[in-house]
């Protein structure tokens, strides 16, 4: 596609339920990052994909948090058990992958936990 | 491992002042240094890099960063701001071949009339 696509764009969720947030990167690139925007704050990195290499999971806040990608494609950011404090913007980045290159960043999903 | 250090959660400037927004980064290896914006209900997006080669490098609309190696640092600067240019700014630090892109917390600039 033109872009980094997310879905869903906003997802409020009960406190307890699981959720699936989806990403789809640009066609060809290798990398592709999962971040949390909390209201007010900064960009706190959660898991890095590049290619077929292992991921980088060290941002990942607990177990509950888990994310998959097939290949050089769509990647998806589970939570289970949402709480509160998950309740935040995730947002997916991709890019060709070689760190000179740019990130393209999707729209992000809007995560509410009530 | 690299870290960046944004010192500055927020700084409230006049429409046609100079601003400087500050970003300091950590790394054991050589890096490539970026920042990024997010205008007010949009996404992120790239503002300016430095790869290598000339210290200074510009963006299309005003905005300059100067990477400074002894002082590990990567300051963005604009001689005169709008009101356009309020907006939250990230700077972001990468290692020499595949390496994850590293943020700060970013910075709120708030232009004023």
């Amino acid at each position: 596609g033109a872009g980094v696509s997310q879905s869903p764009s906003n997802k409020v969720t009960e406190k307890g339920k699981d959720v699936e947030l989806r990403c789809d990167p640009i066609s060809g690139h290798t990398a592709l990052y999962w971040y949390r925007q909390r209201l007010g704050q900064g960009l706190e990195f959660l898991i890095y994909f590049q290619g077929n290499s292992a991921p980088d999971k060290s941002g990942l806040p607990s177990d509950r948090f888990s994310a998959e990608r097939t290949g050089e494609s769509v990647s998806t950011l589970t939570i289970q058990r949402t709480q509160q404090e998950d309740s935040a913007v995730y947002l997916c980045a991709s890019s060709l992958g070689a760190g000179n290159t740019e990130a393209f960043f999707g729209q992000g999903t809007r995560l509410t936990v009530v | 491992a690299q870290s960046v250090t944004q010192l500055d959660s927020q700084v409230p400037v006049f429409e046609e002042a100079p601003v400087e927004l500050r970003c300091n980064y950590s790394s054991s290896v050589s890096v490539y240094l970026f920042w990024y914006v997010q205008y007010p209900n949009q996404g992120l997006q790239l503002l300016l890099k430095y790869l290598s080669g000339s210290t200074l490098v510009e963006s299309i609309n005003g905005f300059e960063a100067e990477f400074n190696k002894s002082q590990t640092s990567f300051h963005l600067r604009k001689p005169s701001v709008h009101i356009s240019d309020t907006a939250e700014y990230f700077c972001a630090v990468s290692g020499r071949g595949f390496q994850k892109l590293v943020f700060g917390t970013g910075t709120r600039l708030l232009v004023s009339p």
